[in-house]
């Protein structure tokens, strides 16, 4: 097992939408609906943003969704503001454990 | 308010042995299982140790399993990491979290944990 891979950096203009993706395997991403996001701004903790491929906790603003297709995952960020500006990473459960991405750096121009 | 506080980190030479703690306060804390995730400096995001709510069900990841023991004092609603023969690679900020169905809803602020001579 390894890290669910994600690319290392996306960017957009403000009020544009950005998508980070999250590939696994079938023994994680693609066998099971609990993916999660995580945004973490410098130096602070990480953050849950999306749960169970789609939901969104509350609080979090609904610019932020989810999907999954296959052993791939996406979060996708609408009318980007300079607040989104962050560390993204994913989560996935391969069996048991929980995994995760590699983590993407979302940067608004 | 939930909240999650580690202590115990600090700088360690390798071979030696420390002792992270997780105090938890704002809910029911032995209704829910808690993790241990690692942050190496500049790089991302790495599951430790699970343990579930009354410690039935622990797991680890390969490059800890016989070196750390997680366990939980739910009397104390505290959480703990016990990490024994530390390597230079362990070094990282610990972070310790709730976990919400498959999610970690919470988390706390992190303890540095440095692996040097």
């Amino acid at each position: 097992q390894s890290a669910l891979t994600q690319p290392p950096s996306a960017s957009g203009s403000p009020g544009q939408s950005v998508t980070i993706s999250c590939t696994g395997t079938s023994s994680d991403v693609g066998g099971y609906n609990y993916v999660s996001w995580y945004q973490q701004h410098p130096g602070k903790a990480p953050k849950l943003m999306i749960y169970e491929v789609s939901k969104r906790p509350s609080g979090v603003p609904d610019r932020f969704s989810g999907s999954k297709s296959g052993n791939t995952a996406s979060l996708t960020v609408s009318g980007l503001q300079a607040e989104d500006e962050a560390d993204y990473y994913c989560s996935s459960y391969a069996g048991s454990n929980p995994w995760f991405g590699t983590g993407t750096k979302v940067t608004v121009l | 308010e939930v909240q999650l506080v580690e202590s115990g980190g600090g700088l360690v030479q390798p071979g030696r042995s420390l002792r992270l703690s997780c105090a938890a306060s704002g809910f029911t804390f032995d209704d829910y299982a808690m993790h241990w995730v690692r942050q190496a400096p500049g790089k991302g995001l790495e599951w430790v140790s699970g343990i579930s709510w009354n410690s039935g069900s622990i797991g680890y990841a390969d490059s800890v399993k016989g070196r750390f023991t997680i366990s939980r004092d739910n009397a104390k609603n505290s959480l703990y990491l016990q990490m024994n023969s530390l390597r230079a690679e362990d070094t990282a900020l610990y972070y310790c979290a709730k976990v919400a169905g498959t999610a970690f809803d919470y988390w706390g602020q992190g303890t540095l944990v440095t692996v040097s001579s």
